[in-house]
């Protein structure tokens, strides 16, 4: 069975443009969630969704946005980039039942200059 | 807010002896507490997890323990082996799910 996947793997965008990640999560997985990791900050959840709709979301400002399609396969988008969304975006799958996070994508290396 | 503290930020243990990482917690509705390792480059791994009505859970060589009054839980792991060599996360979940900010641990030859 395919593991998570996550494109494009490496981005390099500016400030002020916006990015939109995809991740496609192992198949029968129904729920995926966002992770922003940094240096500084560490791990940090940013929302997740079932079944198309977004179940919880973390403490990061409206222009961190995602949604999710009929197939499961979710998208998260960043608006207005600023230095400091330079990060790595995972993204985890999990089956209906299951708690978040239980298998991780590769990660999606975002550089904002 | 919600936080979850993880201590110590290194650790390095000789090959073959124990390696204990603690975490604390400060939501008390967290019901759900997963540990990730992730080796350098690679994708976090869940390694293990325990829920709030179980106290201890053993997986081969790793272990979980939870003091849901203290708002502790630690991870265990015996006999260390040299693929050990990570970064582990504790995790602590109740709607959204907050991490500590990890345990670089070191096996020594």
């Amino acid at each position: 069975k395919a593991g998570v996947t996550q494109t494009p793997r490496y981005l390099i965008k500016t400030r002020g443009q916006q990015v939109t990640l995809s991740c496609s999560p192992i198949s029968g997985h129904r729920s995926v969630s966002w992770y922003q990791q940094t240096p500084g900050q560490g791990l940090q959840f940013l929302f997740e969704y079932f079944s198309e709709t977004q179940r919880n979301k973390g403490n990061f400002p409206g222009r961190f946005s995602g949604r999710q399609f009929s197939n499961s396969r979710s998208e998260m988008n960043v608006s207005t980039l600023e230095l400091g969304d330079s990060a790595l975006y995972l993204c985890a799958s999990s089956l209906p039942g299951q708690e978040v996070g239980q298998f991780f994508g590769p990660g999606t290396r975002l550089t904002v200059l | 807010g919600e936080n979850v503290e993880q201590h110590p930020s290194t650790l390095s243990v000789q090959e073959g002896d124990s390696a204990v990482i603690k975490c604390t917690y400060s939501d008390s509705a967290s019901n759900y507490f997963p540990w990730y390792k992730q080796e350098l480059g690679k994708r976090p791994q869940l390694i293990i997890d325990i829920r709030s009505n179980v106290g201890e859970k053993k997986d081969q060589r790793i272990a979980v323990t939870l003091n849901k009054t203290a708002k502790h839980f630690s991870l265990h792991i015996t006999e260390t082996q040299p693929e050990d060599s990570a970064v582990y996360f504790c995790a602590a979940k109740d709607d959204k799910i907050i991490f500590g900010k990890g345990t670089r641990l070191h096996i020594l030859p």
